[in-house]
């Protein structure tokens, strides 16, 4: 049973650049959430999306845009790049459908590691 | 404006005897909280759960404690291993007000504990 599957595993861009990061959640989990770490913090809630909408939404300006595809996929787009952007992006995939006696806990991938120059 | 706390950055014990890793929060709307475990190069992994209605919760070596009225939750790790060094990370989530699930997770910024043989 795979778990939840990030790509790149690194990635390098210049300030202004675009990025995009993807993600697959666990089988059986219809619901993923992005995170940022930067380093020496704790993960910070993006956003999340169900049912190919974005439901909840943390403090990040809209240059921090998702998508989820009909098969649970997502991706996580960030637009005019800054330095302050260079963190690790993690994706946790739960399940709303079974959500309920702790079946609702999130389970993360290995991370995107962005750097931003 | 740091609603979950993890004052202790670092801990260091010897193999075989207990580790307590502590947690702080302010948000009175947490109602459920989670200990995760983060290795270097990995994505954080659950390791265990406690829903407010309850102040104690055990899986075998890792048991979470809840006091509600201090608003402090400690993970015991007994008997520690060197395996388990790595970074734990204390989060917390407000379930009711998340349409009872998918709840975004609020993190502290982790202490990395580290078990010496």
């Amino acid at each position: 049973d795979a778990g939840v599957t990030q790509s790149p595993t690194h990635l390098i861009k210049t300030r202004g650049q675009q990025v995009t990061l993807r993600c697959s959640p666990k089988s059986g989990h219809d619901t993923v959430s992005w995170y940022q770490q930067a380093l020496g913090q704790g993960p910070q809630f993006i956003f999340q999306y169900y049912e190919e909408e974005e439901r909840q939404r943390g403090n990040f300006p809209d240059r921090f845009s998702g998508h989820q595809f009909p098969n649970y996929s997502s991706e996580l787009n960030v637009n005019a790049l800054l330095l302050g952007d260079s963190a690790l992006y993690l994706c946790a995939s739960s399940s709303r459908r079974l959500a309920g006696d702790g079946t609702d806990t999130q389970y993360f991938g290995p991370g995107t590691r962005l750097t931003v120059l | 404006d740091q609603q979950v706390k993890q004052n202790s950055p670092s801990l260091s014990v010897q193999e075989g005897r207990i580790s307590i890793l502590n947690c702080d929060y302010t948000n009175s709307m947490f109602d459920y909280f989670l200990w995760y475990k983060k290795y270097p190069a990995e994505g954080p992994t659950f390791l265990i759960s406690i829903s407010s209605i309850k102040d104690k919760n055990e899986d075998g070596r890792f048991t979470v404690f809840l006091n509600k009225s201090a608003k402090h939750l400690s993970l015991h790790i007994v008997p520690s291993q060197p395996g388990d060094s790595a970074v734990y990370f204390c989060a917390a989530s407000a379930r009711k007000n998340s349409g009872g699930s998918n709840y975004k997770l609020t993190f502290g910024k982790g202490t990395l504990l580290t078990v010496n043989p």
